[in-house]
């Protein structure tokens, strides 16, 4: 069994500020990582996923998340944020069986950016 | 590339009415999700399809939730009776093995 812990529900940043919105994970098994982006009224927006390779992943709007194995984290970054970066963000974590992925999400954090 | 459509985007219903929503996935993903999006919480995961067979079903309320992909492309669900708490987003995914998982705008069921 996988879970997903984001350690904040709530982030408040001024404009051009750097934010780091935090996910901790568990599993048995190696695993996969996602963060998503979700606006007022839409679906979820895939920002960026460690599959393999390096630790350090860049995704879309300037994001990029640490994967840290020892750590069991993949918390998300960004060193400038922007009005328009208000919304709640999910991690999540997958248990690739070989024929496809199942995703478990954390409980989300809201980025708050104000002026 | 187009992606994962659904409909209707907004549906009000009352308590013990059925409802459906419908999804249409990605072109060639063979994997079809439905979750749950409860208000102030993560998505949860209803079903998994691949092709037109059930991955995992496990976290279905059976009782009164039903899904079906018919030749393995588009996807229904379906409520009957619904109750209060089944007031959610109901979102609608595709995926091809590791290529990430996209989601669709969802369908946000009001049940009064």
């Amino acid at each position: 069994a996988q879970s997903v812990t984001q350690l904040d529900s709530q982030v408040p940043v001024f404009e051009e500020a750097p934010v780091e919105l935090r996910c901790n994970y568990s599993s048995s098994v190696s695993v996969y990582l996602f963060w998503y982006v979700q606006y007022p009224n839409q679906g979820l927006q895939l920002l960026l996923k460690y599959l393999s390779g390096s630790t350090l992943v860049k995704g879309i709007n300037g994001f990029e998340a640490e994967f840290n194995k020892s750590q069991t984290s993949f918390h998300l970054r960004k060193p400038s944020v922007h009005i328009s970066d208000t919304a709640e963000y999910f991690c999540a974590v997958s248990d690739y069986t070989g024929t496809a992925s199942k995703l478990t999400f954390g409980t989300g954090t809201r980025l708050q950016v104000t002026l | 590339e187009a992606g994962v459509a659904q409909s209707p985007r907004y549906k009000i219903i009352e308590k013990r009415q059925s409802v459906a929503f419908w999804c249409n996935p990605i072109s060639g993903h063979a994997t079809l999700y439905w979750y749950q999006q409860i208000l102030g919480q993560g998505p949860k995961l209803l079903i998994q399809f691949q092709n037109n067979g059930v991955v995992d079903d496990s976290q279905l309320p059976k009782d009164r939730f039903s899904a079906e992909r018919l030749k393995g492309v588009d996807s229904t669900l379906k409520i009957q009776p619904a109750k209060l708490e089944d007031s959610a987003v109901y979102l609608c995914a595709s995926s091809i093995r590791t290529g990430g998982v996209f989601f669709g705008q969802g369908t946000r069921l009001t049940v009064v």
